[in-house]
């Protein structure tokens, strides 16, 4: 079984600041891990993903996440948070085969001026 | 990227009406397609899984008379929710993967816009 833990329901930062959206996960194998973004009443919008290679994985809009196996995590992170920002950011991870993904239960991220 | 749409983007019915919602890869075959549901400041419900050609997987706790899936093509997915009550408004989304995706891309799902349903 793979599953996906957001322990934060909510973030909030001040724009300009750095911000981190935690994901960790479990899954048996090599994972395959992605972080979506929503904005209201809107489908999910895909940021970036981490296959294989480096751990540290560049993305859409200047995001960011740093794979760590022995952590088995995943955080999402930004240098410098935009008003933008602010939306629901989801973490998922699949197992090659797996059929499907799994999604964590997604974190509101809001980023005031 | 990969491009999903659905149709429509809202549907207001009244209850006991039967609504279709279809899911388009535009420029991509996609091979399975993905339904989900979403309640307010809720994650994703995975509620089937849609493999053309073949009858849809429906997660634990689905009714499948109820939402009825069809993947007749390698760009068309439908769900069509059948006798609609009040209790299955919702945001409905799917999404699709690209089996031509490579290096693990082909596990990256690509988001349709949604559906927000009403029913009274």
């Amino acid at each position: 079984a793979q599953s996906v833990a957001q322990p934060e329901d909510q973030v909030n930062v001040a724009e300009g600041n750095p911000l981190t959206v935690k994901c960790t996960y479990s899954v048996s194998g090599n994972p395959y891990l992605f972080w979506y973004v929503q904005y209201p009443n809107r489908g999910l919008q895909f940021l970036l993903k981490y296959i294989t290679g480096d751990n540290l994985v560049k993305g859409s809009y200047g995001f960011e996440a740093e794979f760590n196996k022995s952590q088995t995590s995943f955080h999402l992170k930004k240098p410098s948070a935009l008003v933008s920002d602010s939306a629901l950011y989801f973490c998922a991870v699949s197992a090659l085969g797996a059929g499907k993904s799994t999604f964590g239960d997604g974190t509101t991220l809001t980023v005031k001026p | 990227g990969a491009v999903v749409s659905q149709h429509p983007s809202r549907v207001i019915c009244k209850s006991g009406t039967s609504v279709k919602i279809e899911c388009r890869s535009l420029d991509f075959q996609a091979t399975t397609m993905f339904w989900y549901r979403q309640f307010p400041k809720q994650s994703l419900m995975l509620m089937a899984t849609s493999n053309e050609g073949s009858k849809a997987t429906y997660e634990q706790g689905v009714e499948k008379d109820k939402f009825l899936i069809n993947h007749a093509s390698l760009t068309l997915s439908t769900l069509t929710v059948t006798s609609a009550h009040p209790e299955d408004s919702s945001f409905y989304i799917c999404s699709a993967r690209d089996p031509k995706g490579v290096g693990g891309g082909q596990e990256t799902q690509y988001f349709g816009p949604g559906t927000r349903l009403l029913v009274l």
